[in-house]
């Protein structure tokens, strides 16, 4: 099946430092989503990316949706201890599901 | 803001024994899913469901499950004898149309005992 590719799989920061992860596939694709989860939720849309090249922000993130479709990068500006979690991406398999990539997790060291 | 809801958040079962699943999806939302996420690992999908039947499904999904929108509203996932390696989180999530984003649940976590 479809496979998503995230790195780092983990990354400790300090508070205020900026980060950058990213995500990768072996096939296009013509959506992709980056989510976040915390501990005993459920995933958090953050971003949604419908065109390659295209460059979306939400406050302190923004995320870019590579060129060739195949990746995506999600940046964090002046990380803060709430940002703690795992980001996952996921593409949107062509209306059928989403599939997810196995997640970076973040901490964010005060 | 809308939200998708799912009951309960904690269900503990038996081996063995049947178990329903229930979400109440954003309401005018058309598109229903649900994802299953083993402890540490990725969210993994399980089935989509559009317009009252199945419109695609993954290998995880076996005759062991089926899923039903009784009304309106709820749309649940039943697992009809559980295992073990059914201990799991599982999200519903929903969607207006085909080409947004899907909206998630905060789950139900599911230990099979």
């Amino acid at each position: 099946g479809q496979q998503l590719n995230q790195s780092p799989q983990s990354m400790f920061i300090q508070e205020g430092e900026d980060v950058s992860m990213n995500c990768t596939s072996s096939s296009i694709f013509n959506t992709w989503l980056w989510y976040k989860q915390e501990p005993g939720e459920g995933p958090v849309l953050l971003i949604a990316l419908y065109k390659a090249g295209e460059l979306t922000s939400n406050g302190r993130l923004t995320a870019q949706f590579g060129i060739t479709r195949k990746d995506s990068f999600l940046n964090i500006s002046a990380s803060i201890p709430s940002d703690v979690g795992i980001y996952f991406c996921a593409v949107d398999n062509y209306g059928q599901n989403f599939v997810f990539g196995p997640g970076t997790r973040l901490s964010v060291l005060p | 803001e809308p939200e998708v809801t799912q009951t309960p958040s904690h269900q503990v079962t038996q081996m063995g024994q049947e178990v329903i699943l229930r979400c109440v999806p954003i309401s005018n939302h058309l598109y229903f899913y649900w994802y299953r996420q083993i402890l540490g690992q990725k969210v993994e999908f399980l089935v989509s469901f559009y317009n009252n039947e199945i419109s695609e499904k993954s290998e995880i999904f076996d005759d062991q499950f089926s899923v039903e929108r009784p009304d309106g509203s709820n749309f649940t996932l039943k697992i009809r004898s559980t295992k073990l390696e059914d201990s799991a989180m599982y999200f519903c999530a929903s969607r207006g149309l085909s080409n947004q984003p899907q909206h998630f649940g905060d789950g139900t976590r599911l230990s099979i005992l």
